[in-house]
C-alpha cells in the first residue's frame, strides 16, 4: 500500500527557513516523479515543486531561488527546504506521487 | 502559464440527480488533465486522469470527457457522499495548474 507521511511544517517568523519532509512507503521515490503542492487556508491548489526520476526538477515562480526540492533514495524521502518564508507561503503543504497519492499534509504558518 | 477556468463555480444540486462540471483550458492541454475531489480536512483525491480514465477504486458514476481545451467531469447520480470541491489539473506544461474550484453542495 503506498503511504506519504508529511513532517516539518510549524510556525516560523518571516524570513525563516524549514525543511519539510515526506516519508513514503509502499514504492520507491526515486522510480516516479514526486512533487509537493500546497493549498492557503480556504483557497485553491498550487503546485509549488516537482523532481523526476532522472532528477530534473521544476518549481513555480514564486518559489524559485527560495525552496528546492530533493530526495533520498535509500531513506525513500522525499523533502522541500523552504527558505525566506512570506506570509503568501502559509499553507497546508502536501506531497504527491504522481498526481496519484497524496499525503496528509504539514502546516506551514509564517508569521511574527 | 496554462489558465484553468472551471464553471460554474457553485453547483446546487439533490442526491440522485445528475451533474456535469466544466474545465476549460487557456490553451490546448491534448487530454493532460485530471479531476480532484476534496472533502474539508482532507487531501484531494484523484478521481480521473489523462482526461478520461478512471483512478483505482472510483466509482462508475464519475466520468470525464475531453481533449485540447474543453473538459467535462460528469457525476452520472450524486450520493451523499459527493458533495464536496472539485477541481480540474493539467500536467502539459510547466508549471501544473489547477483550476480554482467547483463547490458541489446540496441543494
Amino acid at each position: 500500500e503506498v503511504q506519504l507521511v508529511e513532517s516539518g511544517g510549524g510556525l516560523v517568523q518571516p524570513g525563516g527557513s524549514l525543511r519539510l519532509s515526506c516519508a513514503a512507503s509502499g514504492f520507491s521515490v526515486s522510480s516516479n516523479y514526486m512533487s509537493w503542492v500546497r493549498q492557503a487556508p480556504g483557497k485553491g491548489l498550487e503546485w509549488v515543486s516537482l523532481i523526476y526520476s532522472d532528477g530534473r526538477t521544476y518549481y513555480t515562480d514564486s518559489v524559485k531561488g527560495r525552496f528546492t526540492i530533493s530526495r533520498h533514495n535509500s531513506m525513500n524521502t522525499l523533502y522541500l527546504q523552504v527558505n525566506s518564508l512570506r506570509g503568501e507561503d502559509t499553507a497546508v503543504y502536501y506531497c504527491v506521487r504522481e498526481n496519484q497519492n497524496w499525503g496528509r499534509g504539514t502546516l506551514v504558518t509564517v508569521s511574527s | 502559464e496554462v489558465v484553468l477556468t472551471q464553471s460554474p463555480a457553485t453547483l446546487s444540486l439533490s442526491p440522485g440527480e445528475r451533474g456535469t462540471l466544466s474545465c476549460r483550458a487557456s490553451q490546448s492541454i491534448s487530454t493532460f488533465l485530471a479531476w480532484y475531489q476534496q472533502k474539508p480536512g482532507q487531501a484531494p483525491r484523484l478521481l480521473i486522469y489523462d482526461a478520461s480514465n478512471r483512478a483505482t477504486g472510483i466509482p462508475a458514476r464519475f466520468s470525464g470527457r475531453g481533449s485540447g481545451t474543453d473538459f467535462t467531469l460528469t457525476i452520472s447520480s450524486l450520493e451523499p457522499e459527493d458533495f464536496a470541491v472539485y477541481y480540474c489539473q493539467q500536467r502539459d506544461k510547466w508549471p501544473f495548474t489547477f483550476g480554482p474550484g467547483t463547490k458541489v453542495d446540496i441543494k
